[in-house]
């Protein structure tokens, strides 16, 4: 399907585990990010990248992984989840002068 | 870095006027940008400023004022569905283009 998706949509995960959260977008945009929502605190950038191999830290970077050797895939890694990582993401793109991000559906982690 | 600042919540009725702003604090950005998100939904964008200025689309108006550092969305003819959380956003003119966004403003719309 043309766009960009996020998977799991659902994830409960125990405290100490390692956990991948998957990006995938089919328009070749260049940019890509990933963002936490939390209750009074919006959208918080964790990393973003301009292109295959090109990634930085946002506002939120610690206990956060990123890669991105394809261009259409955008994994975020929580090396050991947390429980103050139990929090909504959202990986979102845009191409190379686009004004507009497209978003995908958002995963709804719960570290436990 | 950025810091963009909006009040938490508006409430107004249907068919009425409303303005959400957004102050920021920020070296330096290409345009502010709004987007609208529902409960349980993803954030979709709505409208983009780059200039000083009103952008009109339909219902909804976006004005910037880069001297004040301060911007506002202007939604008029309320409808329950615009019932929502609306978010302003800047791009960093870095080459990463880092797009960072306000704490957002939650719109509730009542009969």
């Amino acid at each position: 399907d043309a766009g960009i998706t996020q998977s799991p949509r659902y994830k409960i995960t125990e405290t100490g585990r390692q956990v991948t959260l998957m990006c995938h977008q089919t328009w070749s945009h260049s940019y890509m990010f990933w963002y936490r929502q939390d209750l009074g605190h919006g959208l918080r950038l964790i990393y973003y990248s301009a292109a295959a191999d090109i990634t930085d830290k946002g506002e939120v970077p610690d206990g956060y992984v990123v890669s991105r050797s394809k261009t259409e895939n955008f994994p975020l890694t929580l090396e050991s989840a947390t429980r103050s990582q139990t929090s909504v993401y959202f990986c979102a793109s845009n191409g190379r002068g686009q004004t507009e991000a497209f978003f995908g559906q958002g995963t709804r982690l719960t570290v436990v | 870095g950025q810091s963009l600042e909006q009040p938490s919540e508006v409430t107004a009725v249907e068919g009425a006027i409303v303005q959400m702003n957004c102050t920021y604090q920020t070296s330096g950005f290409y345009g502010l940008s709004w987007y609208q998100q529902h409960d349980g939904g993803a954030p979709t964008f709505l409208s983009y400023n780059a200039l000083d200025g009103l952008e009109e689309t339909g219902r909804f108006s976006s004005f910037l004022s880069r001297s004040d550092s301060y911007g506002y969305l202007l939604l008029q003819e309320l409808q329950m569905k615009d019932s929502a959380s609306y978010f302003c956003a800047v791009r960093d003119q870095t080459g990463f283009q880092k797009l960072v966004f306000g704490t957002g403003t939650r719109l509730l719309v009542s009969p």
